[in-house]
């Protein structure tokens, strides 16, 4: 059973403090990692595809990466309009399309 | 272009009733996917339709969850005897041809409250 966990489950940061956040899965064969964000009341926005290990992409302020057991989600100098929850979800080669969700990190910048 | 959109945004319905949501996909896309997002949780897959066919329905929890894409354009969930379990928000996304690794874009969802 395709399995994401995300950490930590919350995470307060001042304005222009960097950090990660951890997506850890277990899939049977990896096809894609996905990051989203998600505003609240909202649906998730799509931010990154990761497709293979050692892969690396970048918007704005954002930056992901893939190993072959888990995904980082950078965050440089984050501003307020950074808060959102950030969900990780994989998508397994079994022919499948549907995507396996984490729970999220919830992350809240402070001016 | 427009998104994918969803209606009602929000439904209150007392347990037992029967609830129809409703999906419309961005223009063009072919496939289209439900899922449910319960407080605090990622997105949990319910169906994906190709077309007109449902391809999976292996994430549908139980026979009073049912789905349909008539004309391979907008779709309907349909919810028999709620019960308050069923509370969550139902959310749908759409992708150009259901191709593997193809992005799926989501809707805003519609918020179900079962009293």
């Amino acid at each position: 059973e395709d399995q994401v966990t995300q950490s930590p489950e919350a995470l307060r940061l001042q304005e222009g403090e960097s950090s990660s956040l951890n997506c850890s899965y277990t899939v049977s064969g990896l096809r894609g990692l996905f990051w989203y964000r998600q505003d609240p009341g909202k649906g998730p926005e799509f931010l990154f595809t990761l497709y293979s290990a050692g892969e690396e992409k970048e918007k704005e302020r954002l930056k992901a990466t893939l190993t072959k057991k888990e995904s980082f989600l950078h965050i440089t100098a984050p501003k307020p309009e950074d808060s959102a929850t950030y969900l990780c979800a994989v998508q397994a080669k079994a022919g499948r399309r549907a995507l396996t969700f984490g729970s999220g990190t919830r992350l809240q910048v402070q001016p | 272009g427009a998104g994918v959109s969803q209606t009602p945004s929000n439904k209150v319905t007392e347990k037992g009733k029967y609830v129809e949501l409703r999906c419309d996909p961005i223009s063009g896309h072919t496939a289209l996917y439900w899922y449910r997002q319960s407080l605090g949780q990622g997105p949990e897959f319910l169906i994906y339709f190709q077309g007109t066919g449902a391809a999976d329905d292996s994430g549908l929890p139980n026979d009073r969850f049912f789905a349909v894409r008539p004309e391979g354009s907008v779709s309907t969930l349909k919810i028999q005897r709620t019960e308050r379990g069923d509370s969550a928000v139902y959310l749908c996304a759409s992708s150009f041809s259901g191709g593997a690794r193809e992005t799926q874009y989501f809707g805003p969802g519609t918020r179900l409250l079962v009293l």
